[in-house]
């Protein structure tokens, strides 16, 4: 079955440290994203990616880092610069053809970050 | 940042009652408007990408409409059931982006 696995789908990270959540696609898409989802809040974008070796930051990059060597593959690293990471994050994927926005995307079942 | 607003915040209804919820946008530089659903410990799921004035679509008992003259859609359910309990989630691209912005969500709740 084609999709998109986030893991893990819980994480847990110490003052200081940084860690990365993991995107993984088999749907053969071009473009990849992440968002940020708090309560009450709409989706908020982190980063996303066109095509491999290039990404554009969204609208709260600060303190996120991602990289795009594969296509399949999409992570995302949460810093220590990042102060308030407590969070559920969710990747997507969808068709680029010259631009997305009229393509659907397809969602993983998501990682929920908590500070211990 | 481009602003999308989703009311009302939260809906309860009777299994077979119908419901709908608006999306507006601002309508300058509109390019798409995507509705999708995201039912509780699953993954948000696309039900519908419009780009037109005017355009309607369906899928089941669901439909939406789209007046990007006024920057506003709508999302129609016809004699909900149970399993239409979920967020509705709405987005829109603008300028033949791929970037979306999304409205906080509908969440509806239908009672049997």
């Amino acid at each position: 079955d084609g999709g998109i696995t986030q893991s893990p789908k819980y994480l847990f990270r110490k003052e200081g440290q940084n860690v990365t959540l993991s995107c993984e696609q088999n749907l053969n898409h071009d473009a990849m994203y992440w968002y940020r989802q708090d309560p009450g809040q709409g989706l908020r974008l982190i980063y996303y990616s066109q095509i491999v070796n290039d990404f554009q930051k969204g609208d709260i990059a600060e303190g996120y880092s991602v990289s795009r060597e594969k296509k399949e593959s999409f992570p995302l690293t949460v810093t220590s610069a990042q102060k308030n990471p407590t969070a559920f994050y969710l990747c997507a994927s969808s068709i680029y053809r010259g631009g997305a926005g009229n393509q659907p995307q397809h969602f993983g079942d998501g990682t929920r970050l908590s500070i211990l | 940042i481009l602003n999308v607003e989703q009311s009302p915040q939260s809906l309860h209804v009777q299994e077979g009652d119908s419901t709908n919820f608006t999306c507006s946008f601002p309508s300058s530089n509109f390019y798409a408007l995507h509705w999708y659903r995201w039912e509780t410990a699953k993954s948000p799921e696309a039900l519908f990408v419009m780009t037109l004035n005017g355009d309607e679509k369906k899928k089941g008992q669901i439909s939406a409409t789209l007046n990007t003259k006024e920057g506003y859609s709508y999302l129609y359910i016809k004699g909900s059931q149970p399993e239409d309990s979920a967020t509705y989630l709405c987005a829109s691209s603008m300028e033949y982006g791929n970037k979306l912005v999304f409205g906080a969500g509908t969440i509806l709740r239908v009672k049997s």
